[in-house]
Parts: structure tokens; sequence; C-alpha cells
């Protein structure tokens, strides 16, 4: 099993949608948890961190985490074809700062 | 700030020849993350720095990677010699840690290395 799993899309959503990605991990421990946005030839990008239960907003969007169940969860309101991406999520392992990754999200959203 | 900085942003060499990706950190960062992205295996983690040790190598994929950080701000990761299936995007990142959370990874523009 792989230590953070996601699917790997693509994901399309017309514009002006909700796009929900979804994430899970392995590590009980994990305490720290980000969305990280990757446009194609370009580099992951922050766009949003989480550390507790609960959900997290930030503009259009809202991180959600759910430690009992091991997901974490990144919402996009109003998406726009800019956020047209894949989007990463990395979860630390609890064992001294080391950020694992997703395979990522392809997100497409159409005009 | 101007951010994680590496360099070269693209690279091409024959295989066989010696490649060393330079990476500096952001002010005040302690710790670093060298990455390799491919369509297959996706982001992976070869080796993470904190305060200029190495804490954990076990992605390297084999000897002939080996990573450095000479100074507090700087770090190089060299494969000798270069393979054809070595071919990908390298990554650097760093953060500052803090004793409670970890802190937001930032990543530099990358470097495309391409072995022929």
């Amino acid at each position: 099993q792989k230590e953070v799993e996601q699917n790997s899309g693509p994901l399309s959503v017309p514009e002006g949608a909700i796009a929900s990605l979804n994430c899970t991990y392995s590590d009980r421990g994990s305490q720290s948890f980000f969305w990280y946005r990757q446009y194609s030839g370009k580099s992951p990008e922050l766009i949003m961190s989480i550390y507790s239960n609960g959900d997290k907003e930030d503009g259009r969007f809202t991180a959600q985490l759910n430690k009992a169940s091991q997901y974490v969860s990144l919402l996009i309101r109003d998406s726009q074809p800019s956020d047209s991406a894949t989007y990463l999520c990395a979860v630390d392992n609890n064992a001294g700062n080391m950020l694992t990754f997703g395979g990522g999200t392809r997100l497409m959203v159409k005009p | 700030d101007a951010g994680v900085i590496q360099s070269p942003r693209h690279e091409v060499t024959e295989m066989g020849q010696e490649v060393t990706l330079r990476c500096k950190l952001i002010s005040g960062h302690n710790s670093l993350f060298w990455y390799r992205q491919t369509m297959m295996r996706g982001l992976e983690l070869l080796i993470y720095f904190n305060n200029n040790v190495p804490i954990d190598d076990s992605g390297m994929p084999e000897d002939r990677f080996s990573a450095k950080m000479p100074n507090a701000s700087f770090s190089t990761l060299k494969i000798q010699p270069s393979e054809p299936r070595d071919s990908a995007v390298y990554f650097c990142a760093s953060s500052r840690d803090t004793p409670l959370l970890n802190t937001e990874a930032f990543f530099g523009q990358g470097t495309r290395l391409t072995v022929v």
C-alpha cells in the first residue's frame, strides 16, 4: 500500500462547479498535511496547509482533515479554467519533517 | 527573497558522464529535500538534510547518486556515471523547522535532466 494515495484522474468539472480532490494516508502519526498545485512543466506550489481536524478555508479553497479516517481533501469552489493542474497531497511521516507526496490528481476545468 | 534557486534549469548529457545539480536554499531555512519526478513514479524523495546533516537518504536510488550540503545554504546532487533512466526533473525544496509542526516546503524551479 502506498503511503499517500490519490486518484490520478483526470477529474473533469465544468467552470463554476465545485471540484473535490481526495487523499488518504497510511501513517496514523502524521501531523501535517499540505496541498500543492503543479502546472504542467512547473514546480509544485503550496496552496493549503492543515494541521487540525476539521475544515480550513482560504478564498475559494477549503481543506478538510479527518485523522480518524486518515483522509484529507481539497475543495475548490467556483472552479476556473486556470485551476486546471495536477494537485498533490503531501503528508509528513512524523519521523522528522519529511513529506511524502501522493501521485497527484489531474484536474481539468472546462469552460 | 528569491526563493529556492536551482541550476542548471536544463541539462542534456551523454550516458556515463557526471552530472551535478545545484540548489540554494531560502535564507533562514534549515531543511533541504531533493526530489525526483517522472511520469511513471511521480514525485519521489531522494534525500533529506536537516541543519546540513543528511537525515534520510533511503530514497537515493543507488551508489551512483550522492548529495552534499557543504554549508547551510547550498547543496549539490551528483550522479556519476549517469544513465538514460536517470532522466527526470529533479527538484530541490527547503523548509524551516519548528519544534511542534512541520512547516511548508518550498520548491525550486527544477532541473530537467536528459541523459542520452
